[in-house]
């Protein structure tokens, strides 16, 4: 089955740090960018950060302003997301998500275009922050 | 970055009708990047359409999307009473940000 199981969320005081993990099955985990995305409470979705299959490519939402680092291992079919100096404003649901995409040739243009989406997603693990 | 605005923010209807929920971008996207999930109370998001109308695996065909430009369409025909939750559409493109609505709730009427 495939699936992905994310952990490591609780209740830290502003300023504090977690670190969130994500553990893949059932799928060739290295072929596949991974993503984080947030939903505070009662808020809509928000993308945090993705991360490339082999580690090249990192990306952050830039609200986070350098304090999140994304990482992942390979090895171990598993990424993460370090998260420092938290703010209030960072309590939120933190869902990790595989990022899949499909080709698709433009006849008209004579292109090769991609399209993305996020097909499997953990069950959320919740970051609290609060003093 | 592209800012995508759905409306209504609620819609009411009642089990049977049709659905018809609207995802406004700020400025035209590629077709390819236009996404829709769902999401249930507790739960996480639920791919429904990617590219814009493309149902994903294992989607009832009660769901399709449509649109082009800066105007796209989820159409849910003959609702569901589990089919009452809230909708997110998603600018997915080549590179972030990776932008979503803010959602569009289905109530029961």
């Amino acid at each position: 089955e495939v699936q992905l199981v994310d952990s490591g969320g609780g209740l830290v005081k502003p300023g504090g740090s977690l670190r969130l993990s994500c553990a893949a099955s059932g799928f060739t985990f290295s072929s596949y960018s991974m993503l984080w995305v947030r939903q505070a409470p009662g808020k809509g979705l928000e993308w945090v950060s993705s991360i490339s299959p082999n580690s090249v490519s990192m990306y952050y939402a830039d609200s986070l302003k350098g304090r999140f680092t994304i990482s992942r291992d390979n090895a171990k079919d598993s990424f993460y997301l370090q998260m420092d100096s938290l703010r209030v404003e960072d309590t939120a649901v933190y869902y990790c998500a595989r990022q899949s995409v499909e080709g698709d040739y433009d006849y008209v243009g004579g292109t090769y275009q991609y399209i993305y989406y996020m097909d499997v997603w953990g069950k959320g693990t919740t970051v609290t922050v609060s003093s | 970055e592209i800012v995508l605005t759905q409306s209504p923010g609620t819609l009411s209807l009642s089990p049977g009708e049709r659905a018809t929920l609207s995802c406004r971008a700020s400025q035209n996207i590629n077709n390819n990047f236009l996404v829709w999930y769902q999401q249930k109370p507790g739960q996480a998001p639920r791919l429904l359409v990617y590219g814009a109308s493309r149902r994903a695996a294992g989607i009832p065909d009660r769901f399709s999307g449509s649109g082009s430009g800066t105007d796209f369409t989820l159409t849910i025909t003959r609702l569901e009473p589990e089919d009452f939750t809230v909708y997110y559409c998603q600018h997915f493109g080549d590179s972030p940000p990776y932008t979503f609505g803010q959602g569009t709730k289905l109530d029961i009427k």
